[in-house]
């Protein structure tokens, strides 16, 4: 089946820093990705629609300077947060459909999500 | 409205019992619809899709009612492992606009 890969699983940074998390389709082409945030028992946030050669699609509320996407292959999205803060600690997942969206019965596929911790 | 409503839950059952959630959408040219379940920590992953016919995997039954716009998961016979909060998506006929429930946690008590 479709395999979306995530990395890092988690990662603990300094408060200041920036930490790029890779989001990859191992079997499938992805011209669309998605960026999602998760608090602590809080349902999934859609933070942005990633387009593969184009720039990316930010929710309301979203920081697009804060959040930097980049998806330059159909394979591979990646998400940058900048100078992190200790609030930016949360669960970070990515997702693709197999068919690049263009199949309404292909599912979501997630990646295993990021952990990060700002100190 | 929300897109996409879900029972709130939480739903705490005791094994053995039958659970049913439910999940309502608002725009009835919704074409797409998934189960997911969630576990604690971890990313959710596909449960199962709903067809329009309604179908079964195992003790697992997606239905699918357009009238009412909602979709529902009975588990029968709950395991303790059935336990995780479980999600509902909709997805729009224009393929990229998909929207998620807020998750209901169920939790199957010995």
């Amino acid at each position: 089946g479709a395999v979306v890969s995530q990395h890092p699983s988690w990662v603990i940074c300094k408060s200041g820093t920036s930490v790029k998390i890779e989001c990859r389709s191992l079997d499938f082409q992805a011209t669309t990705m998605f960026w999602y945030r998760q608090f602590p028992k809080q349902s999934l946030m859609l933070m942005a629609t990633s387009n593969e050669g184009s720039k990316a699609t930010y929710e309301q509320g979203v920081e697009k300077d804060k959040f930097l996407i980049n998806h330059a292959s159909l394979t591979l999205s990646t998400l940058t947060v900048t100078s992190a803060h200790p609030e930016d600690s949360s669960f970070y997942i990515c997702s693709a459909r197999d068919g690049g969206g263009s199949s309404y019965n292909s599912p979501l596929h997630f990646g295993n999500g990021t952990r990060l911790t700002v100190t | 409205r929300k897109e996409v409503e879900q029972d709130p839950g939480p739903f705490n059952v005791p094994e053995g019992a039958t659970v049913a959630f439910n999940c309502t959408y608002s725009n009835s040219a919704s074409q797409s619809f998934f189960w997911y379940r969630q576990d604690c920590r971890k990313e959710p992953k596909l449960l199962m899709s709903v067809y329009s016919s309604g179908n079964e995997d195992g003790r697992f039954t997606a239905q699918l009612n357009r009238a009412s716009q909602y979709i529902s998961l009975l588990i029968r016979d709950s395991k303790l492992s059935d336990s995780a909060t479980y999600l509902c998506v909709v997805i729009w006929t224009t393929g990229n606009q998909f929207y998620f429930g807020t998750g209901t946690s169920l939790t199957v008590i010995p």
